[in-house]
């Protein structure tokens, strides 16, 4: 069975430093998400691609995060400086035109 | 902006007994309702999914049902059991075509005891 697959699965880094996640969707899912989860609380949305463009970046905090998808395939998603409240579930999840999102197991990052 | 609220955010029961979750959303353009699983230090995985043209929708021991006008719908769980714990999520989305994010509920943590 295809999967999203992510990694790392988990990240210690230290505030202030640089940090990357990254997505590789189901083939040939054309949309491509990247969630995060704090701890106790539902995925929120903060990217959205649909190939390599951005679709919705809204509640991005685009002053530290940046997300890219160069080829329309893998993504990554990267956090320069980290900040102790970065600390969260980071999901990437894919699909294909009205199909359900298939989630990957998720980076948990931890900022000390 | 779009919000989706889940209740309860804990729920215990028995063994055998059902489990009802609730979820309120605030975009009436809102057209595909998914529900997700997701036991601890795993992915969430979809359980169930019920768009806007239908009421309800039954998968074995699972339903969801749908009420537009009330903007809101809900997830039932009949016979549970122990492996039925876990968080579940209710979300929202406007689905069109390729695009749709979907806005997801903060969770009900089910507890199903033996």
């Amino acid at each position: 069975e295809a999967e999203v697959a992510q990694s790392p699965r988990y990240k210690i880094t230290e505030k202030s430093q640089a940090v990357a996640f990254w997505c590789d969707p189901i083939s040939g899912h054309a949309t491509l998400y990247w969630y995060r989860q704090i701890l106790g609380q539902g995925p929120e949305l903060l990217v959205q691609f649909q190939d390599e463009s951005v679709v919705d970046d809204s509640q991005l905090p685009k002053d530290r995060f940046s997300a890219e998808r160069l080829k329309g395939v893998d993504s990554t998603l990267k956090i320069q400086p980290a900040e102790l409240g970065d600390s969260a579930m980071y999901l990437c999840a894919s699909r294909h035109p009205n199909t359900e999102a298939f989630f990957g197991q998720g980076t948990r990052l931890t900022v000390v | 902006g779009e919000n989706v609220e889940q209740h309860p955010s804990t729920l215990s029961v028995q063994e055998g007994d059902s489990a009802v979750i609730k979820c309120t959303y605030s975009d009436s353009a809102s057209n595909y309702f998914p529900w997700y699983k997701q036991e601890l230090g795993k992915r969430p995985q979809l359980i169930i999914d019920i768009r806007s043209n239908v009421g309800e929708k039954k998968d074995q021991r699972i339903a969801v049902t749908l009420n537009k006008t009330a903007k809101h719908f809900s997830l039932h769980i009949t016979e549970t059991q122990p492996e039925d714990s876990a968080v579940y999520f209710c979300a929202a989305s406007k689905r069109t075509g390729n695009t749709g994010k979907l806005i997801f509920g903060q969770g009900t943590t089910l507890q199903v005891k033996p």
